[in-house]
């Protein structure tokens, strides 16, 4: 089983739908928690980050992290065609060594 | 303007022949990560530094080397390249462990 697991679509949806993203991990020691948003040819760019579990809002933009269930989600409202990328999701234990893990990431794509 | 930029973009080579792909950032960031991304296995961490003359093995390190003597510059080199090294290569930089990473858009290298 790999630490990070995240569905790699693709995941259709019409302009304007809510879309829900997650990733589930397996390592308690996971501390910190990021969303990123990678278009075709290009470097992943961070859309979110999040310290241990809660809430964190960025307007249309939402992420959830829920360590008791091991399980992080990002929620984006009111979809668009532009938000059609990959989402990677990442995190890292607060010790020792640095060495995040990626989800394989999951391919949106919003059609108008 | 704040960035990681990597040069070559693009890089066909062929077995054996030694290669420097060079990464610098102007953020003035501590940490520094290499990168590889294949389909269906994400995003890979190669080595990371964490400060000038202090780098480290990341999750997949093998063929790969790395220095770290100035605090902006991070080149990865491949003494020989291999056809399994053929990938697309990211750089990044991050403040400090933990948190968000700025990348760099990419080196596709192809190693016939």
């Amino acid at each position: 089983q790999k630490e990070v697991e995240q569905d790699p679509g693709p995941l259709s949806v019409p302009e304007g739908a809510i879309v829900s993203l997650n990733c589930t991990y397996s390592n308690s020691a996971f501390q910190y928690f990021m969303w990123y948003r990678q278009y075709s040819r290009k470097g992943p760019e961070l859309l979110m980050y999040t310290y241990s579990s809660g809430n964190k809002e960025d307007g249309r933009f939402t992420a959830q992290v829920d360590k008791s269930s091991k399980y992080i989600s990002l929620f984006i409202r009111d979809s668009q065609p532009s938000d059609s990328a990959t989402y990677l999701c990442a995190m890292s234990a607060a010790g020792g060594s640095y060495i995040p893990t990626f989800g394989r990431g999951t391919s949106l794509i919003v059609h108008p | 303007e704040a960035q990681v930029t990597q040069n070559p973009r693009y890089l066909i080579t062929v077995t054996g022949k030694k290669l420097t792909v060079t990464c610098s950032q102007n953020m003035n960031h501590e940490y520094m990560s290499w990168y590889r991304q294949d389909p269906g296995l994400g995003l890979r961490q190669i080595y990371y530094s964490m400060n000038v003359e202090v780098t480290d093995k990341g999750d997949v390190p093998e063929g790969y080397k790395v220095s770290r003597k100035e605090k902006r510059n991070f080149p990865l080199i491949l003494e020989s390249p291999s056809p399994n090294q053929t990938s697309l290569y990211f750089c990044a930089s991050s403040p400090s462990r933990g948190d968000e990473q700025y990348f760099g858009p990419g080196t596709r290298l192809t190693v016939t």
